[in-house]
């Protein structure tokens, strides 16, 4: 069981709009620590999405978003691609687990 | 451009001892905190220790607290991971990650390719 909640799948057609949701708690992202998005295509490395919520990396396309709401954060993906089909994974910092890093669960996103 | 090189993984039965290193090129590695994180087979990524820039601070998961130690050496580049009383639990690929910049929340801005341990009799 993640710290931090994450659907286990998504799915969407090509040029659809799609979100998944990471919801946490007090220790964690109600406690305002900051939220970041990797998505990790089959076989590869994860790769920085998002980072502090809203923001991206150099060469992230703008189709990938983030938000925050209370104890709660976003990832929306716009104008669906085949290639975003991946593995999508929030992470935050938790205060009640000793120096943790916290991830969630994933979310596998596959575009019909 | 920043290079995560993982190297040492392998298999080893239960109870056995493994050295992870992971060689880091194309940045200041002494001004970055770096961590493990490891990922099972098909399963999802778990924060496994991160230390700071200084080598001075590190921190661990609950999971391989007072089994695993974490170091860096600041004059070679490099990051390690002392992983001892291995269990099936530890199998996994394991990644050498930097953090973008200090903080406790801090992201992973570059990621290693990732070496497969498999702690198995």
């Amino acid at each position: 069981q993640s710290v931090l909640s994450q659907p286990p799948s998504v799915s969407g057609a090509p040029g659809q709009r799609v979100t998944i949701s990471c919801t946490g708690s007090s220790s964690n992202i109600g406690a305002g620590y900051d939220v970041h998005w990797y998505q990790q295509l089959p076989g590869t490395a994860p790769k920085l999405l998002i980072y502090g919520y809203i923001n991206r990396p150099s060469g992230v396309p703008d189709r990938f978003s983030g938000s925050k709401s209370g104890t709660s954060a976003s990832l929306a993906i716009t104008g669906l691609q085949a290639e975003d089909e991946a593995d999508y994974y929030c992470q935050s910092y938790d205060s009640s687990l000793s120096g943790s890093r916290v991830f969630g669960g994933g979310t596998k996103l596959t575009v019909l | 451009d920043v290079q995560l090189l993982e190297s040492g993984g392998g298999l080893v039965q239960p109870g056995g001892s493994l050295r992870l290193s992971c060689e880091a090129s194309g940045f200041t590695f002494s001004s970055y905190a770096m961590s493990w994180v490891r990922q099972a087979p098909g399963k999802g990524l778990e924060w496994v220790s991160g230390i700071r820039g200084s080598g001075v601070s590190s921190t661990y998961a609950d999971s391989v607290k007072g089994r695993f130690t974490i170091s860096r050496d600041n004059s070679k580049n490099t990051l390690d991971l002392q992983m001892n009383s291995l269990r099936a639990e530890d199998t996994a690929f394991y990644y050498c990650a930097k953090e973008r910049y200090s903080s406790t929340s801090a992201p992973f801005d570059s990621w290693g390719q990732g070496t497969l341990v498999t702690v198995s009799s």
